[in-house]
Order: C-alpha cells, then sequence, then structure tokens
C-alpha cells in the first residue's frame, strides 16, 4: 500500500538551509508526483511544492526563491530544501502524493515532521 | 493563484445535529475540490474527493457537493468522533487550501 514517511532535523537555526527527505513505498516516483506540504502550529496547510513523475517541479510562488524539490528514483526519496529559513518557516512539514486518475489528490499523506526555527 | 474562502472558522454543535461547512473558491474550479478531517497531531484524513465522491472507509453521513466556486461539506448526524479541524483543497490548478472549521462540542 501507498506510504509517505517524512524525516529531518527538527531545529533550524535562523538563515539556515533546512533539508528534508520523503521516503515512499507502494508506488514508483516515475508514475506519481509527490508533493509538500506544510501546517504552522495551530494554523491552515500550504501547498510548499511538488515534484511530478517526469522530474519536473513547481513551487509555491512566495516561497519560489527559497525552494528547491529533487528525487532520488533509485532510492524512492523525494527532498525538499529551503534556505534562509526564518522563524515563519517553522511548521509540520508533511509529503503526500498524487495518484493519478485512480487515487486522485493527496488521498495518502506522511505523518509529518516538526521544524522549528529558532536559535 | 485561487484563492479558497472557508466558512464558519469554528462551528459549536451536538451529537445528532446536521451540520454544513463551506468553501467558496476566487474563480470555477470545475468540481475538481476534496475535503479533509484532522484530529490533533494527525495528518490530514481525505473524506470527499471532487465535490462529492466519498472516500473509501468513510461513513455515509459525509457527503459534498456543490460547482463553479462554491462547495458544501455536509456531516448528516454528529458523532463523537467527527469533532475536528475540516479543510477543502482545490487542485484545479495549484493546490490551495481553505483556512479551516473546528468543529467542536457544544
Amino acid at each position: 500500500q501507498v506510504q509517505l514517511k517524512e524525516s529531518g532535523p527538527g531545529l533550524v537555526q535562523p538563515s539556515q538551509t533546512l533539508s528534508l527527505t520523503c521516503t515512499v513505498s507502494g508506488f514508483s516516483l516515475t508514475s506519481n508526483s509527490v508533493h509538500w506540504v506544510r501546517q504552522p502550529p495551530g494554523k491552515g496547510l500550504e501547498w510548499v511544492g511538488a515534484i511530478w513523475s517526469g522530474g519536473s517541479t513547481d513551487y509555491n510562488s512566495a516561497l519560489k526563491s527559497r525552494l528547491s524539490i529533487s528525487r532520488d528514483t533509485s532510492k524512492s526519496q523525494v527532498f525538499l530544501k529551503m534556505n534562509s529559513l526564518q522563524t515563519e518557516d517553522t511548521a509540520i512539514y508533511f509529503c503526500t502524493h498524487y495518484g493519478g486518475y485512480s487515487e486522485g489528490w493527496f488521498a495518502y499523506w506522511g505523518q509529518g515532521t516538526l521544524v522549528t526555527v529558532s536559535s | 493563484d485561487i484563492q479558497m474562502t472557508q466558512s464558519p472558522s469554528f462551528l459549536s454543535a451536538s451529537v445528532g445535529d446536521r451540520v454544513t461547512i463551506n468553501c467558496k473558491a476566487s474563480q470555477n474550479i470545475n468540481k475538481y475540490l476534496n475535503w479533509y478531517q484532522q484530529k490533533l497531531g494527525e495528518a490530514p484524513k481525505r473524506l470527499i474527493y471532487n465535490t462529492n465522491n466519498l472516500q473509501t472507509g468513510i461513513p455515509s453521513r459525509f457527503s459534498g457537493s456543490g460547482s463553479g466556486t462554491d462547495y458544501t461539506l455536509t456531516i448528516s448526524s454528529l458523532q463523537p468522533e467527527d469533532f475536528a479541524t475540516y479543510f477543502c483543497l482545490q487542485h484545479n490548478s495549484f493546490p490551495t487550501f481553505g483556512g479551516g472549521t473546528k468543529l467542536e462540542l457544544k
């Protein structure tokens, strides 16, 4: 079955770079896209960006200048890198996926990883 | 970007009540609208996809409707486990979420 799991540091200093990994199983990265969504504590959900099955990427326009998403298909892993972190980037970061016509958008999610930006 | 305005932000109700939650898009989203339930400390759970399709395993008391820019999630008879936060998601273009509705026990 489809599974996604985020991993990364829980604490990042201001102005530093965040690196997160989403490890997936139950589907191929060359067939489905993986998306990152974040949620500041106690607030709503924000789409961060995606890497599509062909390897192209799209980013939230508000974050585009600081963001990079890549993948290693042999390891079934997707990577998120965001630089120049500020306190407002503190959030739970989820990965989720678009499963095509059969599964649609964001049916499966990882459990999320809390990233705190603080010195 | 398509903006999603969700209402109400907070809703107080009792077990057995019928409740409705609304999402309004800033432009036509062609029924590409999902609904999610989220409990504290958990990932969102998809309830409804493409406006009115019930996710497998979700009770039939949940239903969705709408078209164009206006969409509704209805819970026909609230159960204790339904008290949670609900979000809509449009995927007609780059995904955007509604601000959420926190459903609380009256």
